[in-house]
């Protein structure tokens, strides 16, 4: 069975940072590009970033460009999304997301991200 | 960036009854590869959201077949041929053609009435 499970949200400063991970179990991890998308509280879905299968080419959301970087260990099964310089804007839950074919065929739960003072 | 248009926003349906969603694209989905990457996703009430279709008309895995999708180039549909009670949700299209950025549609919110 495809798992993907967020971890890492919490409330944080504005100015400050997190480190958001999604563990992967089911399929072959290194074989699939991994995005992550974004829900603010009672809003739509937004797309976030997408990471190459081997890591190597990271694409982001114009909103989140320059402060949001994207990695994966492909030996720990592990996404991951580094998130700085933090704004209220930022605040939402963040999916991990696959990309088997086309984007979305697994989802996660999500983690929640608060920054808030 | 490809705009994504959904309509109607908000879908009140009477339980066995149709339903149809549709969702514009402000450019063309068609990859130069010939595929179109458009995608449907339900979220139900406090959950996260599952995929139910993929390139236009393919449903995924154990996706009821009463969900159908339809359409090409800028015009998308999302029907459902007899709605049931965990249906409701929100419906989102996206497409995965021309990225970044990947762009969803606003969300159509189904609902019983």
């Amino acid at each position: 069975e495809v798992q993907l499970v967020e971890s890492g949200g919490g409330l944080v400063q504005p100015g400050g940072s997190l480190r958001l991970s999604c563990a992967a179990s089911g399929f072959t991890f290194s074989s699939s590009p991994m995005h992550w998308v974004r829900q603010a509280p009672g809003k739509g879905l937004v797309w976030v970033s997408r990471i190459s299968t081997d890591g190597g080419g990271a694409t982001y959301a114009d909103s989140v460009r320059g402060r949001f970087t994207v990695s994966r260990d492909n030996a720990k099964n592990t996404l991951y999304l580094q998130m700085n310089s933090l704004t209220v804007d930022d605040t939402a839950v963040y999916y991990c997301t696959g990309d088997r074919g086309s984007v979305g065929d697994s989802w996660g739960p999500g983690t929640l991200v608060t920054v808030s003072s | 960036e490809v705009v994504m248009t959904q309509s109607p926003l908000s879908l009140p349906v009477t339980l066995g009854q149709p339903a149809s969603i549709s969702c514009r694209s402000s450019q063309s989905l068609v990859h130069s590869n010939g595929n179109t990457y458009l995608n449907w996703f339900q979220q139900r009430p406090g959950q996260s959201p599952r995929r139910l279709i993929y390139q236009v008309s393919n449903r995924d895995s154990g996706v009821p077949d009463r969900f159908s999708g339809s359409g090409s180039g800028t015009d998308f549909t999302l029907k459902i041929s007899r709605v049931e009670a965990e249906d409701v949700g929100v419906y989102y299209c996206m497409q995965g053609t021309q990225w970044p950025p990947y762009t969803f549609g606003q969300g159509t919110k189904l609902e019983i009435q």
